[in-house]
């Protein structure tokens, strides 16, 4: 099976924080995803990749980059963390282009 | 543009009865439909798919879906849901674009009562 790991489950940020959230897939997929999700919104697609050093942004871009220097890791980057940006966030990987996502457990970011 | 609606944001159910979730999606053409759980504090996990072919679908967990193009629905069930499927269900279809976004519902929770 596809495995997707975030590297933390639970981040704590001071606000004003570069926080790095990380994600690798061990399937050599070319899609990767990063989500949050927050009560009553769903999941909005914040940025993704369908190639190494290849970006488009989601519906929700604003505060955050990222970064695709190798296949199998996508980095979610949030340039100054604010309140606003308390989530979770989920990263996903998929194969082919509509197969259909491959998640990881996701990251609770809390920033204070 | 896709948009895919889940009329119903919680359900609860008896454990031992039958579930159905409802899932309506807007698309131009034949969809590419999913439907995932997630558990508490977790990730989502695939159920089921559907891409063409035969319109009901069966998935993992004893869950499966039929697709209704003259209804625009495609609706999760299970006949006997068990206590472990309290979670939080997910609609998606798959953009029309070539990136493979998919575009997801608000989600449904599902209680189950002992």
């Amino acid at each position: 099976d596809v495995k997707v790991t975030q590297s933390s489950r639970y981040l704590v940020k001071r606000t004003g924080e570069k926080v790095f959230l990380e994600c690798v897939q061990d399937m050599d997929h070319e899609n990767m995803f990063w989500y949050r999700q927050d009560p009553g919104l769903g999941l909005r697609l914040i940025y993704f990749s369908y190639d190494v050093k290849m970006k488009e942004k989601g519906d929700i871009p604003e505060g955050y980059s990222v970064s695709r220097e190798k296949k199998e890791r996508f980095s979610l980057i949030l340039e100054s963390a604010s309140t606003n940006q308390t989530s979770m966030y989920l990263c996903a990987s998929s194969f082919l282009r509509g197969s259909g996502y491959t998640f990881g457990s996701g990251t609770r970011l809390t920033v204070v | 543009a896709q948009s895919v609606t889940q009329p119903d944001i919680h359900i609860t159910v008896s454990e031992g009865a039958s579930l159905e979730l409802r899932c309506n999606y807007s698309y131009g053409a034949t969809p590419y439909l999913f439907w995932y759980v997630q558990s508490p504090g977790q990730g989502l996990q695939l159920l089921l798919k559907y891409f063409s072919g035969d319109t009901l679908v069966q998935g993992i967990k004893g869950f499966e879906a039929e697709f209704k193009r003259s209804q625009s629905s495609f609706n999760l069930r299970k006949p006997s849901v068990h206590w472990s499927d309290a979670a939080e269900y997910f609609c998606a279809v798959k953009d029309s674009g070539n990136t493979g976004k998919l575009i997801f519902g608000q989600g449904t929770t599902l209680q189950v009562k002992p």
